[in-house]
């Protein structure tokens, strides 16, 4: 059975760091696109960045240098380093498997960062 | 960048009522986009892939149509749980882009 399951959320102050992890089973996260999408309370989607099976990243411009989507092979694990947070980057983050469809077909439960003095 | 834009942002309807949701790409991406549903608290959930394709599960009162800058999402007859918001999404060029959602509410 394929599962996402993300974790590392939390408080944290405005220019400081965070990293996401999204620990995979059922499939390996290195054979696959793998995506983060996030959610600003009462908004909508927005998607984040994605690292594709051959190690290319793309980030929206919204996070471009400052965030960083990487993966740990032998944990199947994708990360998300968050530097120079902002108040804007408060937000549910959902790790996601894209498809060969150009979809996100599986996502995770979500974790809460709150960027905050 | 590829904007997306659903119609309406809000629906109001019965149980039994077919609807339909637009998305229009704001240049084309030929059939490379998704539709997803999300309730309160919870994840997106796959319906339609490449336009058209329904997800494994998902029931077939759902349907998409469409290509180059126009989709649509059908509902054939509104069930209670599909009462939700639903977004469109691009894939076809990075940065990936959502549809500003559409929320279904019950009438």
């Amino acid at each position: 059975e394929v599962q996402l399951v993300e974790s590392g959320g939390g408080l944290v102050q405005p220019g400081g760091s965070l990293r996401l992890s999204c620990a995979a089973s059922g499939f390996t996260v290195s054979s696959n696109y793998m995506s983060w999408v996030r959610q600003a309370p009462g908004k909508g989607l927005e998607w984040v960045s994605v690292i594709y099976s051959g190690g290319s990243t793309y980030y929206a411009d919204s996070v471009k240098g400052r965030f960083t989507i990487s993966r740990h092979n032998s944990k199947n694990t994708l990360y998300l380093q968050m530097n120079s947070l902002r108040a804007e980057d408060t937000a549910v983050y959902y790790c996601a498997r894209e498809t060969g469809g150009n979809s996100l077909d599986y996502w995770g439960q979500g974790t809460l960062v709150t960027v905050s003095s | 960048d590829i904007q997306l834009t659903q119609s309406p942002s809000f629906l109001s309807a019965s149980v039994g009522d077919r609807v339909t949701i637009t998305c229009r790409a704001s240049q084309g991406i030929s059939s490379y986009l998704a539709w997803y549903q999300q309730k309160p608290g919870k994840a997106p959930k796959l319906l339609i892939y490449a336009a058209s394709t329904l997800q494994s599960g998902v029931p077939s009162r759902f349907s998409g149509s469409g290509s180059g800058t126009e989709f649509t999402l059908t509902i054939s007859s509104l069930q209670p749980e599909d009462f939700a918001t639903y977004y469109c999404q691009q894939l076809n060029s990075y940065p990936g882009t959502f549809g500003q959602g559409t929320k279904l509410e019950i009438k």
